[in-house]
């Protein structure tokens, strides 16, 4: 069965911190795996990866894929209240596939 | 703005009474997407649509039925509401080009059942 595995769940850390948020999978036909950020309302989109080691980043948000080990990590450097939010994984082969979420809170 | 626009945003049903949800999309893709979202559940999908003319069940499509009449609109309908379909709904809109995954949300229907 596809499933995409995100931990932890939750997160709560204080501004400034650095997170690791991980998303794992198991898919038949690995396309691409992709990163959403959730606050309010819709997910908006951070990043598609689809090769392996090689970092995608934007400002303090970077993300790099392992196929081997099939994860991919997310990671925040000196993180701020605005980036507390729902951050998905979701991994795309014949549909897409999303984890449940990692819920972080950044702390003042 | 070019995007993806649901309709209703908010929406409080009975028990039993029908509704559905409009989607449409103004950017030319082909693939759209229902999804329900459930506190500590994430995204499920509920029906997708790969082209016009086409619908294909997801992950948790029973109680509801879908209806791509066009390219632009990809509609969910519920026949008869049941409070576990109490959840925020998502639809969503994908083009793959040149080996990228776009993906394009709406901003969500929240649909209460009493």
């Amino acid at each position: 069965e596809d499933k995409v595995v995100q931990s932890p769940l939750s997160l709560v850390v204080h501004e400034g911190d650095t997170v690791t948020l991980n998303c794992s999978y198991e898919v038949t036909n690995f396309r691409s795996l992709l990163w959403y950020k959730q606050e309010k309302k819709a997910p908006t989109f951070l990043f598609m990866l689809t090769s392996s080691g090689i970092e995608k980043k934007s400002g303090r948000l970077s993300s790099i894929l392992d196929k081997k080990e099939l994860f991919s990590i997310l990671n925040i450097t000196a993180t701020q209240t605005g980036d507390s939010a729902v951050y998905l994984c979701a991994v795309v082969d014949d549909k897409i596939i999303f984890g449940k979420g990692t819920r972080l809170h950044i702390l003042p | 703005n070019a995007g993806v626009t649901q309709t209703p945003k908010f929406q409080v049903l009975k028990t039993g009474q029908s509704m559905t949800l409009q989607c449409a999309q103004d950017m030319n893709h082909n693939s759209m997407y229902w999804y329900r979202q459930d506190p500590g559940m994430g995204l499920r999908l509920i029906y997708y649509s790969a082209s016009e003319g086409t619908t294909d069940k997801g992950e948790v499509p029973n109680g509801y039925n879908v209806s791509r009449l066009n390219k632009r609109e990809f509609s969910l309908r519920l026949e008869s509401a049941a409070p576990s379909q109490t959840s925020v709904y998502f639809c969503a809109s994908q083009v793959q080009y040149r080996g990228f995954d776009g993906y394009t949300f709406g901003s969500g229907t929240r649909l209460t059942v009493v």
